[in-house]
């Protein structure tokens, strides 16, 4: 499949402090999605972005579709601690075709708040 | 309350066994998937099925088969000729099946002893 390249790949910060992990890609993409999975859960879905440039909020999470299609970012602002997981960028390419073969996901960003 | 409901949730396995995980959707979606877990990797993409009766090979189907007949079931058998099993296996499912978002169900921990 596709690569996606998610950084960082780990995060300690503070509580409270804001977070940014972003995902790129050499291609071309009309969807992206952010999950954040807890120890021996499910992913769970965060945000879903559609359109090139639009800016999506949950919360305290801001989620972003890169103006060029290539990217997308995450943040979090003013980290508490159930904030702490794995969180996941998936990238749906324009020219997939559809169906799941198009669907493509990052490693992860391990989120760690420091005592 | 509409879900992704997978069990078990811990399964131990002797070598040469196979297994079959359950993957269970009340959210009247039209596809499912299955997909495998490992430790510093990103999710791949075991099976889909997109329709009933009807199911396609994902980027890493060697070992593993599917069924679906029913709508809301598409169970995963982990077979003996897989080599390296123990993972974490997490189903999923979406309205459509070319785009839209995937939902989850809470994974099955295989461990093969």
């Amino acid at each position: 499949g596709q690569q996606l390249n998610q950084s960082p790949q780990s995060m300690f910060i503070q509580e409270g402090e804001d977070v940014s992990m972003n995902c790129t890609s050499s291609s071309i993409f009309n969807t992206w999605l952010w999950y954040k999975q807890d120890p021996g859960e499910g992913p769970v879905l965060l945000i879903a972005l559609y359109k090139a440039g639009e800016l999506t909020s949950n919360g305290r999470l801001t989620a972003q579709f890169g103006i060029t299609r290539k990217d997308s970012f995450l943040n979090i602002s003013a980290s508490i601690p159930s904030d702490v997981g794995i969180y996941f960028c998936a990238g749906r390419l324009m020219y997939s075709g559809g169906g799941a073969d198009g669907l493509t996901f990052g490693k992860g960003t391990h989120l760690i708040i420091q005592p | 309350d509409g879900g992704i409901t997978q069990s078990p949730k811990y399964l131990f396995r002797k070598e040469g066994q196979n297994v079959t995980l359950s993957c269970e959707q009340n959210l009247n979606h039209d596809a499912m998937y299955w997909y495998r877990q490992d430790p510093g990797q990103g999710l791949r993409l075991i099976y889909y099925s997109q329709i009933v009766n009807d199911f396609q090979k994902g980027d890493i189907a060697e070992g593993y088969s599917v069924s679906r007949e029913k709508k809301e079931s598409f169970p995963l058998t982990v077979t003996s000729a897989q080599k390296n099993p123990t993972a974490f296996y997490l189903c999923a499912s979406s309205i459509v099946p070319d785009g839209g978002e995937l939902f989850f169900g809470e994974g099955s921990r295989l461990t093969v002893l």
